[in-house]
């Protein structure tokens, strides 16, 4: 059965400084896609980054990367520069295969930035 | 830019009634999706719809839940008889496909918070 775990509930971090958000898999699929979504004080869910199994590179989305170790079970997010606006929850998914109908979320990492 | 509509944005029942919750997808998206998320916590899976039909379904998604797309737009959730442990917020998603350039990624509606008193 597939899984995602988010170890961190909260998270500080300066603004202007880079964070990490973890988050690690599970799944006996070889093909799967991970997601990251963003979910402001407003409630609406935001997605930011993809990352496929079988892509080589990690993926980036301006000041979004995704560090994806594969042999981990890893796809930690990593938001550089932070700003004020990045203040919210932030979901990691997983979606098994290309036909995969479900995709599942992490339990959250609540991010503040401090100015 | 296209998005995914749905009404209500609030909705208080009593327990016991029948609500219906509405959803607008992508018009060319082909997956269809209900997700719960109870007071800002982890967002739950509970039905997936391809092809006009239930595809995958949770253990959430018992008996007194039900979905359709009657008439090619709308992607309805109704649950039958409410209970105080179903206020939640409920969010309507969509994607097209995935492979190549698409990712597949889920495309929300801003949610319905259901409030069961």
């Amino acid at each position: 059965a597939q899984k995602i775990t988010q170890t961190q509930p909260g998270m500080f971090v300066q603004e202007k400084e880079a964070v990490t958000l973890d988050c690690t898999y599970d799944t006996s699929d070889p093909s799967y896609g991970l997601f990251w979504y963003k979910q402001p004080s407003s409630g609406e869910m935001i997605f930011l980054i993809y990352q496929g199994s079988y892509d080589q590179q990690n993926a980036t989305e301006g000041r979004y990367s995704l560090n994806f170790q594969k042999a981990r079970k890893s796809a930690n997010l990593v938001i550089s520069a932070s700003q004020l606006g990045d203040s919210a929850m932030y979901f990691c998914a997983m979606r098994e295969g290309d036909g995969g109908f479900k995709t599942i979320f992490g339990a959250g990492t609540r991010l503040f930035v401090k100015a | 830019e296209p998005e995914v509509t749905q009404t209500p944005s609030h909705q208080v029942t009593q327990m016991g009634q029948e609500v219906i919750l509405r959803c607008v997808p992508i018009s060319n998206h082909l997956y269809f999706y209900w997700y719960r998320q109870i007071l800002g916590q982890k967002v739950e899976f509970l039905v997936s719809f391809y092809n006009n039909e239930i595809s995958e379904k949770s253990e959430i998604f018992d008996d007194q839940f039900s979905v359709e797309r009657p008439d090619g737009s709308n992607f309805t959730l109704k649950i039958r008889s409410t209970k105080l442990e179903d206020s939640a917020m409920y969010f309507c998603a969509s994607r097209w496909t995935s492979g190549g350039l698409n990712t597949g990624e889920l495309f929300f509606g801003e949610g319905s918070r259901l409030t069961v008193l």
